[in-house]
């Protein structure tokens, strides 16, 4: 089945350092790939989505382009804020109709000052 | 970890009827959050339950709509009343753990006829 495999965390960077958050997938077909973002004590969010091959899904500073050739969806930022902090998961969703969307475990990020 | 025990895993349901789902969690959590997956569509939260007061609702839902209750810190139940076939969807149940990941039940796929 589809399965998205995501860089473990936890994540420390500095204001304004450059952010990657690795992900990949397996997948059957032409998945759209999501990233959602889970600030503290609220629930998912999403963050960006591209739904086919070499679009660039962005949205707050942060992007991440479809990569069918190495089935890779990375999520970067070249300059995070303190505010950035929070657990980003990548998501897969499967082109069958009824197919649940599928996670990765999560990448906390903390941003310090 | 947790583990997430939801049901029913799936129902299908007559126009105008209500349905309560279910979510059974094996340890104590002080936020769950229950969300929508549409056909082919990416997740939607709905509200936010914590034990002791009021769901929080997001944008678009009410409670007269999709009652929830949180007796205690391991379950809570999402009703959704007066169902129409716009309702059919996978309804997840979520927690979110001391690490920072996010854990989802495997979903109550809802079919309205």
């Amino acid at each position: 089945g589809d399965s998205v495999t995501q860089m473990e965390g936890p994540v420390t960077l500095s204001e304004e350092a450059f952010l990657t958050i690795n992900c990949t997938y397996t997948a059957t077909g032409y998945p759209s790939l999501f990233w959602y973002v889970q600030y503290p004590g609220e629930g998912l969010q999403l963050l960006l989505k591209a739904t086919k091959a070499d679009d660039k899904g962005s949205n707050k500073g942060f992007e991440a382009t479809y990569r069918k050739e190495t089935t890779s969806f990375h999520l970067e930022k070249g300059s995070v804020q303190v505010s950035d902090s929070a657990v980003y998961f990548c998501a897969i969703l499967g082109n069958s109709g009824n197919t649940p969307l599928v996670f990765g475990k999560g990448t906390r990020l903390s941003v310090i000052a | 970890s947790a583990v997430i025990s939801q049901k029913p895993s799936r129902d299908i349901c007559q126009r105008g009827t209500s349905l309560t789902i279910q979510c059974q969690v094996d340890s104590q959590v002080t936020m769950m959050f229950w969300y929508r997956q549409q056909p082919g569509q990416s997740l939607t939260l709905i509200a936010t339950a914590n034990q002791g007061s009021e769901a929080t609702y997001e944008s678009g839902f009410v409670i007269d709509k999709f009652p929830i209750s949180r007796p205690n810190l391991t379950f809570s139940t999402l009703t959704v009343s007066n169902m129409s076939p716009e309702d059919s969807s996978i309804y997840l149940c979520s927690v979110e753990w001391l690490a920072g990941g996010l854990f989802f039940g495997e979903g109550s796929r809802l079919t309205v006829l």
